[in-house]
């Protein structure tokens, strides 16, 4: 069975700009969750899809927002990047929400 | 407010040994618990997890004591070998969610 998979793998934009970053879950998992991870504040909890409705949100600023598909494929965007959004950005997948979940390979993103 | 600690950043062990990776937490609502390990620029991969039900899950090299009372889990690798070298994150969770709070992380390196 083949594992979650995030696209693109690695991202260089320019401050202002808006970025979109895709996962697709593992066959039959309902559930995606997104994570962003950087050295200083280790990895942060930033949203979760269930059924095409967001059940969670981290405490990030609106700029970063999510979606989710029929398909529980799901997309999370960032609007007007800024410097400190320079992140490695995770996408995990769960059968439903509460059960384990499995992480993609992330997003490295670097804003310049 | 970490919810999630690992108070060592770093281990070091020789192969063929134990190693105890600890992790405390402060909110007694969490009921499930995870251990991941991570290599650099990669995805967490999920090793073994615990409900707050049992207090021992036991899976090949790796079992995880879960403390509840102290609010304390540990993960106990043996024999540790050099492939185990890596940093490992605990991470926990309330209920029916999707939202996982990690701890900061524990480097371990095993020396051959």
């Amino acid at each position: 069975k083949a594992g979650v998979t995030q696209t693109p793998r690695y991202l260089i934009k320019t401050r202002g700009q808006q970025v979109t970053l895709s996962c697709s879950p593992i066959s039959g998992h309902r559930s995606v969750s997104w994570y962003q991870q950087t050295p200083g504040q280790g990895l942060q909890f930033l949203f979760e899809y269930f059924s095409e409705t967001q059940r969670n949100k981290g405490n990030f600023p609106g700029r970063f927002s999510g979606r989710q598909f029929s398909n529980s494929r799901s997309e999370m965007n960032v609007s007007t990047l800024e410097l400190g959004d320079s992140a490695l950005y995770l996408c995990a997948s769960s059968r439903s929400p509460g059960e384990t979940q499995y992480f993609g390979p992330g997003t490295r993103l670097l804003v310049l | 407010d970490q919810q999630v600690k690992q108070n060592s950043p770093s281990l070091s062990v020789q192969e063929g040994r134990i190693s105890i990776l600890n992790c405390d937490y402060t909110n007694s609502m969490f009921d499930y618990f995870l251990w991941y390990k991570k290599y650099p620029a990669e995805g967490p991969t999920f090793l073994i997890s615990i409900s707050s039900i049992k207090d021992k899950n036991e899976d090949g090299r790796f079992t995880v004591f879960l403390n509840k009372s102290a609010k304390h889990l540990s993960l106990h690798i043996v024999p540790s070998q050099p492939g185990d070298s890596a940093v490992y994150f605990c991470a926990a969770s309330v209920g029916n969610t999707g939202k996982l709070i990690f701890g900061q992380g524990t480097t371990l390196q095993v020396k051959p």
